[in-house]
């Protein structure tokens, strides 16, 4: 079993849906949770970090449930610059970051 | 924008060339990281350097070698390198590699070896 799972996609959504995004990673003991995205040929950029508590920016909203051991990304609103791979990134106890492999999201006009 | 700044952008370079590729991060990060990003793939971890030591290789060849002059640059000597070797290769900078802290990235360096 992979470390961090995701659903690769691809999601096509029209502007404007709600899209969301699960992750399960199989390492309980892992520490800390984020969610970056990386576009065409860019760099990943830290879109949040994901905290037991969940947490809230804008239209974006992370979830970590530890007991299932998966987080989860929901976009509301979506637009069209939301388009872009979304990574799942988890650190474990060795506190080095491990990727999943990315859901592609193209939100269509 | 990124404050982890890499140069150069784009390599195109030979079997046997000797080439560099440097970092440099302005956030007073005490931990950086080479990292190796092939297309459709994430990236994958080369190498960790905590307080300018290196504290991780994970298995790279030696035709890749890291060096760290200080704790804001971070430099990936090539030498001898394979065409499989072609990838973007981005660097990244952390608060420190002890505890969990985000990891900022580069733009990368889009290498393409013929």
């Amino acid at each position: 079993r992979k470390e961090v799972e995701q659903d690769p996609g691809p999601f096509n959504v029209p502007e404007g849906a709600t899209v969301a995004f699960n992750c399960t990673y199989s390492n309980s003991a892992s520490q800390s949770f984020f969610w970056y995205r990386q576009d065409c040929r860019k760099e990943p950029k830290l879109l949040m970090s994901v905290y037991s508590s969940g947490n809230e920016d804008g239209r974006f909203t992370a979830q970590l449930n530890r007991a299932s051991q998966y987080i989860s990304l929901l976009i509301r609103d979506s637009k069209l610059s939301d388009s872009a791979t979304y990574l799942c990134v988890i650190s474990g106890s060795a506190r080095q970051l491990t990727f999943g492999s990315g859901t592609q999201l193209t939100v269509l006009p | 924008d990124t404050e982890v700044t890499q140069t150069p952008k784009h390599l195109v370079m030979g079997m046997t060339n000797k080439k560099s590729l440097k970092c440099e991060q302005h956030m007073g990060h005490r931990a950086m990281y080479w990292y190796k990003q092939k297309a459709k793939k994430p990236p994958e971890l080369m190498f960790v350097y905590s307080y300018e030591k290196l504290s991780i290789n994970e298995s790279v060849p030696s035709r890749f070698s890291p060096e760290c002059p200080n704790s804001s640059l971070l430099n990936l000597h090539l030498h001898a390198l394979q065409p499989e070797d072609s990838a973007l290769y981005l660097c990244a900078s952390s608060q420190d590699s002890y505890s969990s802290y985000e990891q900022y990235f580069g733009p990368g360096t889009r290498l393409t070896v013929t």
